[in-house]
């Protein structure tokens, strides 16, 4: 495996439900991030971890919980979701830390569907 | 107010009609502008960065360059395998606590390239 891998590609569930994301990197990188993407809107930043430390939450709903284990995993664990969280998730890696200015290369992302 | 705005929002070209896309920023002490492409049912796939006024890169019939207010994202006589969604970003301030700088996207142009 190569680059930034997420699974699952495809996930639905009900409200109640609680189901989660994962991504792993195979870069080396020390940074990782959760995206959020949605129709006709921009990618939103959700979370960053930089060397296993959250450095960013962007005001994030709790029913979204991240998890860093180590460098190269990154979870995001869901739990009594509303229909406006469906969308895709995408998990993104960085070399040199989070300074917002360093390139990212990102997973083919998690399209959550929320019934 | 910092921000990022692309335009425009899609753009259909027959094959071999050049064309440019925008990106407009408004940020001070500009740290970099990226520029991404996202296939349909994948994660963005990095291209460019830019960081001064005047600068310009290069990748088979793409070009990219560097004003103070903008950036054009030129193709030159397109294929079809150049139709994708063009996202530019870039690092603005913010975030929660002590806050940083993160790396913030525009919407997007949606490029489709007609035989």
């Amino acid at each position: 495996e190569t680059g930034v891998t997420q699974t699952p590609r495809h996930l639905v569930m009900g409200m109640t439900n609680k189901k989660s994301l994962k991504c792993e990197q195979h870069l080396g990188h020390n940074a990782m991030y959760w995206y959020k993407q949605s129709a006709k809107k921009p990618l939103e930043l959700m979370f960053v971890y930089n060397f296993k430390e959250q450095t960013e939450n962007n005001s994030v709903p709790s029913r979204f919980s991240p998890e860093c284990p180590n460098s190269s995993h990154l979870f995001l664990h869901l739990h009594t979701l509303q229909p406006e969280d469906s969308a895709l998730y995408l998990c993104a890696s960085s070399q040199g830390g989070n300074s917002g200015a360093n390139v990212l290369t990102f997973g083919a992302g998690s399209r959550l569907t929320v019934l | 107010e910092d921000q990022v705005t692309q335009s425009p929002e899609a753009l259909r070209l027959q094959e071999g009609e050049s064309s440019s896309l925008n990106c407009s920023y408004t940020v001070s002490g500009l740290r970099g502008l990226f520029w991404y492409r996202q296939d349909p049912g994948k994660g963005p796939e990095f291209l460019f960065t830019l960081y001064s006024a005047g600068e310009e890169k290069e990748k088979e019939r793409l070009k990219a360059t560097l004003t103070k207010k903008e950036s054009f994202l030129h193709i030159t006589a397109p294929k079809p395998e150049d139709s994708a969604t063009y996202l530019c970003a870039v690092p603005l301030w913010g975030g929660s606590g002590a806050g940083s700088y993160q790396l913030t996207f525009g919407k997007g142009t949606k490029l489709s390239v007609i035989p």
